[in-house]
């Protein structure tokens, strides 16, 4: 089956500093990724749609400029969470589509990045 | 984004047949209806989803109302490893977008 990985699973970092989380489509390719963050006990929420080979469309309040998506080729996504702060500790996830997939065709989830400020 | 509502938690026994119910009643005409369960510290997966006829696959039914207003997914066997959150989702025709919802937790006894 389609399999979404991401990198890495989990990260601890110092408040102040930058992380980026990779997620890559190992066996099919993706015009469209998403991304997900979610708090304890709570669901999931879109933060942002990723477009291979043009701007991120985000969710509202969702800020771009501290939430820097990019899609560089059809297999793989990066978020990178800038000047990360204690508040933005979550569990981050990102999903595919099979481009040769329907727009409704299932999405393909990676296991997720947890992300620990400090 | 059109919503969904489901029950916060529902409980089963182990073997027995599992109904999680979801109510959507302003789905619109081309609105699929998707279902993912997330395991804890996991991704969300697949289930099924479908648009007006019931739909099966190895891992579930999906039931849809005739008037598409509520469907319910059917586990036909619970074990252990169905404890989880599902989500029952609506997926607009025009977006390929998915809105998660708060979901119903199920747990599984033996």
């Amino acid at each position: 089956g389609a399999v979404v990985s991401q990198h890495p699973s989990w990260v601890i970092c110092k408040s102040g500093t930058s992380v980026k989380i990779e997620c890559r489509s190992l066996d099919f390719q993706a015009t469209t990724m998403f991304w997900y963050r979610q708090f304890p006990k709570q669901s999931l929420m879109l933060m942002a749609t990723s477009n291979e080979g043009s701007k991120a469309t985000y969710e509202q309040g969702v800020e771009k400029d501290k939430f820097l998506i990019n899609h560089a080729s059809l297999t793989l996504s990066t978020l990178t969470v800038t000047s990360a702060h204690p508040e933005d500790s979550s569990f981050y996830i990102c999903s595919a589509r099979d481009l040769t997939g329907e727009v409704n065709s299932p999405l393909h989830f990676g296991n997720g990045t947890r992300l620990t400020v400090t | 984004d059109a919503k969904t509502t489901q029950p916060n938690s529902m409980e089963s026994n182990e073997e027995e047949p599992v109904h999680l119910p979801c109510n959507h009643s302003t789905i619109s005409g081309t609105d699929y209806i998707h279902w993912y369960r997330q395991l804890p510290s996991q991704g969300p997966e697949y289930v099924i989803h479908g648009l007006t006829s019931n739909v099966n696959n190895r891992m579930a039914s999906l039931a849809i109302a005739e008037d598409r207003k509520s469907s319910t997914l059917i586990l036909h066997r619970a074990t252990l490893r169905d404890a989880a959150v599902y989500y029952c989702i609506l997926s607009e025709s025009y977006t390929d977008k998915l809105i998660f919802g708060t979901g119903t937790r199920l747990q599984v006894f033996p």
